[in-house]
């Protein structure tokens, strides 16, 4: 059984451009999660979908981040336009319906210069 | 406010011997607990849980030991194995999503 994936596992980028990070969740799991872990500091939630529906958003840092899930699948995470400290590991995990234990992606690091 | 705390940055420890990792948290609504290890450049991989409910959870060689009226858990590995060497993340989970702590890293001695 394939793990959640994300693309791409690196991308460094320039101030003020665009970046639009992937996530696949394990098949079948309804819940997908993004976490962010900036500077080697505590790994941090961002958001949460069921299905296709947005159930938390408290973590999102600003309205330069947009988070989409279309069809209740794959995920998108995209940062417009992106500021310095937007750099990080940007982390995306996924549960099924009723249970606690989430499963990472290998995350992607964005760096932003 | 950081409501997940591991105060150990690091830990060594003797192969063989016992690896104990601590984690104190603030926030009483928290009902599920998960220990996360983490190798440099991949994602957290999921070791062991507990519910708010019960005080130990045992998977072979993994325990987690929870003291709800200190607020605080405990991941004990025995025994340390080199391949146990990674960051060990505590997390706790309340309106499924999890608060992290920062991490401690252990490194198992031959």
């Amino acid at each position: 059984e394939a793990g959640v994936t994300q693309f791409p596992s690196h991308s460094v980028i320039e101030k003020g451009q665009t970046v639009t990070l992937r996530c696949d969740p394990i098949s079948g799991h309804d819940n997908l999660y993004w976490y962010r872990r900036v500077m080697g500091k505590e790994i941090k939630f961002l958001l949460h979908f069921v299905k296709e529906s947005k159930q938390d958003e408290s973590g999102m840092p600003n309205n330069r981040f947009l988070a989409e899930r279309t069809g209740g699948t794959y995920s998108t995470l995209k940062v417009q336009p992106a500021e310095l400290e937007d750099s990080g590991v940007y982390f995306c995990a996924s549960s099924l319906l009723g249970y606690n234990e989430q499963f990472f992606g290998p995350g992607t690091r964005l760096t932003v210069l | 406010d950081q409501q997940v705390k591991q105060n150990s940055p690091s830990l060594s420890v003797q192969e063989g011997r016992i690896s104990i990792l601590n984690c104190d948290y603030t926030n009483s609504m928290f009902d599920y607990f998960l220990w996360y290890k983490k190798y440099p450049a991949e994602g957290p991989t999921f070791l062991i849980s507990i519910s708010s409910i019960k005080d130990k959870n045992e998977d072979g060689r993994f325990t987690v030991f929870l003291n709800k009226s200190a607020k605080h858990l405990s991941l004990h590995i025995v025994p340390s194995q080199p391949g146990d060497s990674a960051v060990y993340f505590c997390a706790a989970k309340a309106d499924y999503k999890l608060s992290f702590g920062a991490g401690t890293t252990v490194t198992v001695r031959a």
